[in-house]
């Protein structure tokens, strides 16, 4: 079973700029996730799509982050313009919709790490 | 906002010791997870437990939950090198339990 795919890996940008990260679930995998993690810190959840509807978008900040799911398969996030702030590694992770243990795992990708100059 | 503490920050030992980590939260659960994050293989699930459970097993790892105070204990016992990585803990409240909160994390190093 193929894993999360994530595109770039890596990203370096100049404040102001505008970068925009894919992911590709699990295949059948209806919830996904996007997280932000600076460095020495835990993962911060983004924005959790079911399909392509939003669930959680509560920690997203809406004036520069942008998350769409048109197809309820893959993914894309933006931020425009980007801050210094933004400087962090930006996961996807996806979740079946199945009931229990597997529905309630997250499975993440490797991940892209950006940094804003 | 981070949920969970993991206790210690850092932890340092030799191949074969156990290592003992720690995560408190702060709110009601319907479940707490353990994941561990190295550079190679990114962030992976390690084992799960439900708030009505108080301890798991997976291979060398065990999980301890105590919900009167509100606190999880990760053992890994016979610790390898392969080891070597940040651990933490995420919290899956009431309501919407596929969202986690997550911890700062325990950045552990085996030596060997």
């Amino acid at each position: 079973e193929a894993g999360v795919a994530q595109s770039p890996r890596y990203k370096i940008i100049e404040k102001r700029q505008s970068v925009a990260f894919w992911c590709n679930p699990i295949s059948g995998h209806a919830t996904l996730y996007w997280y932000q993690q600076i460095l020495g810190q835990g993962p911060k959840l983004l924005i959790q799509f079911q399909n392509n509807g939003v669930v959680d978008d509560s920690q997203l900040p809406k004036d520069r982050f942008s998350a769409e799911r048109l197809k309820g398969v893959d993914s894309t996030l933006k931020i425009q313009p980007a801050k210094l702030e933004d400087s962090a590694v930006y996961l996807c992770a996806s979740s079946s919709s199945g009931q229990g243990l597997t529905r309630e795992t997250q499975y993440f990708g490797p991940g892209t790490r950006l940094l804003v100059l | 906002s981070q949920q969970g503490e993991e206790d210690p920050q850092a932890l340092s030992i030799q191949e074969g010791e156990n290592a003992t980590m720690n995560c408190s939260y702060k709110t009601s659960i319907n479940n707490l997870q353990w994941y561990r994050q190295n550079s190679g293989r990114g962030l992976v699930h390690l084992i799960l437990i439900r708030s009505n459970e108080r301890e798991k097993h997976s291979g060398r790892l065990r999980v301890t939950l105590d919900t009167s105070k509100k606190s999880s204990s990760l053992l890994i016992t016979a610790s390898r090198a392969a080891d070597t990585a940040s651990y933490f803990c995420a919290t899956a409240n009431a309501g919407n339990n596929r969202k986690l909160i997550w911890g700062l994390g325990t950045s552990l190093a085996v030596n060997p």
